[in-house]
């Protein structure tokens, strides 16, 4: 079974510009999560997704932004980027509509901000 | 307030000894759950275990093995006789459920493995 998969595994940007990456979860699984993952931190999370619904937000601003497909696949969205934003970005699904899943993570996308 | 505390920033053993990871957690909830992520070089974050706050019963998976202990709010995981391929960073994690499941993560201890 293919795993998560992550597209682009690395990018480089400029402050001001905007960034997209992509997500496609395990094969069954609905629900898709996003994390931000700093340099020497653990993962913070971003957003949860399930049935093309946001599910939940974390701490971030309106900068962020993300949305899901019918085939369950997902984007994150960052607009006027900043130097702070360089980061790991987690992608993870989970099978989703239950209470307590176990998520499996992608191997994310290396964002460098200049 | 949901928190985990990995005090143990860096670890560095010799290959074949036995070492321990410390995680400690904080939340009001009766039930919870907690993980260990292990995390390569090559960033992917790999499942490791899942545990639940009403089953305290230890783990053992081949080499590795967990103590979870209510009482002090802990989730250790020990590596039996550690191999160089244990060296990566890892990572214990609160569940925080409410309508969505978040993971709350510590700030990882890496583990470095010297032949």
């Amino acid at each position: 079974d293919t795993g998560v998969t992550q597209s682009p595994t690395h990018l480089i940007k400029t402050r001001g510009q905007q960034v997209t990456l992509r997500c496609s979860p395990i094969s069954g699984h609905k629900s898709v999560s996003w994390y931000q993952q700093v340099l020497g931190q653990g993962p913070q999370f971003i957003f949860q997704y399930y049935e093309k619904e946001e599910r939940g937000r974390g701490n971030f601003p309106d900068r962020f932004s993300a949305r899901q497909f019918p085939n369950y696949s997902s984007e994150l969205n960052v607009n006027a980027l900043l130097l702070g934003d360089s980061a790991l970005y987690l992608c993870a699904s989970s099978l989703g509509g239950g209470q307590i899943e176990t998520q499996y993570f992608g191997p994310g996308t290396r964002l460098l901000v200049l | 307030a949901q928190k985990v505390t990995q005090a143990q920033t860096e670890i560095s053993v010799v290959e074949k000894e036995d070492v321990t990871l410390d995680c400690v957690y904080e939340t009001r909830d009766t039930t919870y759950y907690l993980f260990w992520y292990k995390q390569p070089p090559s960033g992917e974050l790999v499942f490791l275990i899942r545990r639940n706050s009403f089953d305290e019963q230890n783990e053992i998976s081949g080499r590795y093995s967990w103590n979870f202990q209510k009482s002090t709010s802990s989730f250790n995981f020990t590596i039996t006789a550690s191999q160089v391929v244990d060296s990566a960073v890892y990572f214990c994690a609160l569940l925080v459920s409410g309508g969505y499941n978040k993971l709350i993560f510590g700030a990882g201890t890496r583990l470095a493995v010297h032949p």
